[in-house]
């Protein structure tokens, strides 16, 4: 099971922000995976392997973490950053997903 | 260009069937495996299934037994037969390309790289 933390965050451009996904047993790096949604989208692939950007993912994303605690650091919150972010793990032939953290404007 | 589209949605009865479609195109078909993920309105993301690149089959808990997926290389489609329907089977239901296999001697990281549009799926009397 994976929990995200905050289920909401109320934010500024500009401003620093950090999400938590916290798994309730310890998983390998290589099946941690961050997506962003925006409202009526597809899910995008931000970081996979918990620090690896996807390709055309700008440096300001960056994801760390390992064993049981990940996390999805935006350095400075553009516009375009406003949206929902889900993280994502594998194991036992089957994906989870967390339940989200929306990044609403303040 | 990777794509991946959706088809076959619709509105169903509680206790029937449908069947969605997912036409790729872009990438070797037959070296990765696909997934389905759903969405139900309003709320997070919930992995269905996946069939492997050589056809193993994978199921959710909540859609073992009433689903079915299958894969036609030679078309580069998946397929989801979906049985028994309930209310709570109500979503969008997204097609995904999973990460590659490792090479020899590599781990294998785990994650969608390209998704589809999605195709709605309402279950209601």
């Amino acid at each position: 099971v994976l929990t995200q933390s905050p289920g909401t965050l109320s934010l500024s451009p500009g401003e620093r922000v950090t999400l938590s996904c916290r798994a309730s047993q310890s998983v390998s790096s290589n099946s941690l995976a961050w997506y962003q949604q925006k409202p009526g989208q597809t899910p995008r692939l931000l970081i996979y392997g918990a620090s690896i950007r996807a390709t055309g993912i700008p440096d300001r994303f960056s994801g760390s973490g390992s064993g049981t605690d990940f996390t999805l650091t935006l350095s400075r919150l553009e516009p375009d950053d406003f949206a929902v972010y889900f993280c994502q793990h594998y194991g036992d032939s089957s994906w989870t997903f967390g339940p989200g953290t929306k990044v609403e404007i303040k | 260009e990777v794509q991946v589209v959706e088809s076959g949605g619709g509105l169903v009865q509680p206790g029937g069937s449908l069947s969605l479609s997912c036409a790729a195109s872009g990438f070797i078909f037959s070296n990765f495996a696909m997934s389905w993920v759903r969405q139900a309105p309003g709320k997070g993301l919930e992995w269905v299934s996946a069939i492997s690149n050589g056809g193993r089959t994978y199921y959710a808990e909540s859609v073992r037994g009433r689903f079915s997926i299958s894969r036609d290389n030679s078309k580069s489609t998946v397929l989801l037969q979906m049985n028994s329907l309930r209310a709570e089977d109500t979503a969008t239901y997204y097609c995904a390309k999973e990460s590659p296999y490792p090479s020899r001697g590599s781990s294998r990281l785990y994650y969608f790289d390209y998704w589809g549009r999605g195709a709605l799926v309402t279950v209601s009397s």
